[in-house]
């Protein structure tokens, strides 16, 4: 069964790094979502991203985040200067279609800024 | 007030037991609904859709009532595998981000 992988599994950087966070969707699949989850809280939409532009973005992606698909697999979280509250799992999701579809979620990278 | 409600729990449960979880949700545009199960530190993964008309998918049952707001699950025969966190999941528009509630823990004991 296809399914959508992430990498790395877990991530630790110095506050001020920049990270990338990498995500391969279903292949099929033309919709393209971030979230993350702190820990202890509730799953947060960050971003989602259809034929190469971004669709819609909440308020937590600010300038500091932006999302490349460099190629025809991958799907890229970049966040410029991380901060002590960036630390969460992010999620990327995929979707086939935009009609009332299900996401599917990747395991996950879990990011911990020191 | 919160987009998606539920109660945070937990429900402790023996198992064979049969338990039912609620939500809520604000925005009476939303358009379609989920329920999400999500194992300690594991991504969400789809457990069902949920419709109006209701669905059963073995002894899983889930109930959407628009004029409410109001989205159930039911857990029949409750198994230890059953326990996790049970995350309501609203899409208030098709093609865009999805609402999640803060979820419900289930623990099924022996």
């Amino acid at each position: 069964e296809p399914e959508v992988t992430q990498t790395p599994s877990h991530q630790v950087t110095q506050m001020g790094q920049e990270v990338i966070l990498r995500c391969v969707p279903i292949s099929n699949h033309l919709y393209f979502y971030w979230y993350r989850q702190i820990l202890g809280q509730k799953v947060e939409f960050l971003v989602s991203f259809y034929n190469n532009e971004i669709s819609e973005k909440s308020e937590i992606f600010d300038d500091q985040f932006s999302v490349e698909r460099p190629d025809g697999s991958n799907f890229t979280l970049k966040i410029r200067s991380t901060k002590l509250e960036d630390s969460a799992m992010y999620f990327c999701a995929s979707r086939p279609r935009p009609r009332g579809d299900e996401q599917f979620f990747g395991p996950g990278t879990r990011l911990t800024v020191l | 007030r919160k987009e998606v409600e539920q109660d945070p729990g937990p429900f402790n449960v023996p198992e064979g037991a049969t338990v039912a979880f609620n939500c809520t949700y604000s925005n009476s545009a939303s358009q379609s609904f989920f329920w999400y199960r999500q194992d300690c530190r594991k991504e969400p993964k789809l457990l069902m859709s949920v419709y109006s008309s209701g669905n059963e998918d073995g002894r899983f049952t889930a109930q959407l009532n628009r004029a409410s707001q109001y989205i159930s699950l039911l857990i029949r025969d409750s198994k230890l595998s059953d326990s996790a966190t049970y995350l309501c999941v609203v899409n208030e528009e098709y093609g865009n981000k999805l609402v999640f509630g803060a979820g419900t823990i289930l623990r099924v004991k022996s």
